[in-house]
């Protein structure tokens, strides 16, 4: 079965400084990776995935993820985070084994407090 | 364009009672999925449709909880004689056929049973 592991409940980090979610999976096949950002009241928004091809990833505002098959991770990074990008991210992994179906399997979710 | 969209907001139900909520993916996603977020279980996934047809169904929890998708757009979920625990955000995603395509969500419908 797959299950994605988001070891931090809470990230603090000052405005301006590195901003780093991990992240870690377990699949039985090959993964597709994911992470989603959500405000609060809203629904998820994609930020970037890893399918293929390079092992780092760029996405939405600034975001990117670093897939690492040996030590089955994806970590999220933005190098200067912004008081605007306090919210809620949540990894997201689909198993591309056919008795896995096409679900996304969820982390816990990390909140990210960006302080001014 | 416009996102995918869900209806109600918000549901305040007795428990006991019936309720359906509503999914209008984005147009020409055929891919759909139901999940629910909840403080205690996080994201779990209900359903998906491919199409009308839902090949993935192991997320439902009981057989209280069904979904329907008609003219491969709009989805409806219904939650009979609805528990307290039933109470979460019921969040509708879809997507392109594939694997590798990303879901998007909408904005989702708290549901709470009272």
């Amino acid at each position: 079965a797959q299950s994605v592991a988001q070891p931090e409940d809470q990230v603090n980090v000052a405005e301006g400084n590195p901003l780093t979610v991990k992240c870690t999976y377990s699949v039985s096949g090959n993964p597709y990776l994911f992470w989603y950002v959500q405000y609060p009241n809203r629904g998820l928004q994609f930020l970037l995935k890893y399918i293929t091809g390079d092992n780092l990833v760029k996405g939405s505002y600034g975001f990117e993820a670093e897939f690492n098959k040996s030590q089955t991770s994806f970590h999220l990074k933005k190098p200067s985070a912004l008081v605007s990008d306090s919210a809620l991210y949540f990894c997201a992994v689909r198993d591309l084994i056919k008795a896995a179906g096409n679900k996304l399997t969820f982390g816990g979710g990390t909140r990210v407090l960006v302080k001014p | 364009g416009a996102g995918v969209s869900q209806s109600p907001s918000n549901k305040v139900t007795e428990k006991g009672k019936d309720v359906e909520l509503r999914c209008d993916p984005i147009s020409g996603h055929t891919a759909l999925y139901w999940y629910r977020q909840s403080l205690g279980q996080g994201l779990e996934f209900l359903i998906y449709f491919q199409g009308n047809s839902a090949p993935d169904k192991s997320g439902l929890p009981s057989d209280r909880f069904s979904a329907e998708r008609t003219g491969g757009s709009v989805s409806t979920l219904t939650i009979q004689r609805t528990q307290q625990e039933d109470s979460a955000v019921y969040l509708c995603a879809s997507s392109h056929a594939g694997p590798g395509y990303e879901q998007y969500f909408g904005p989702g419908t708290r549901l709470t049973v009272t």
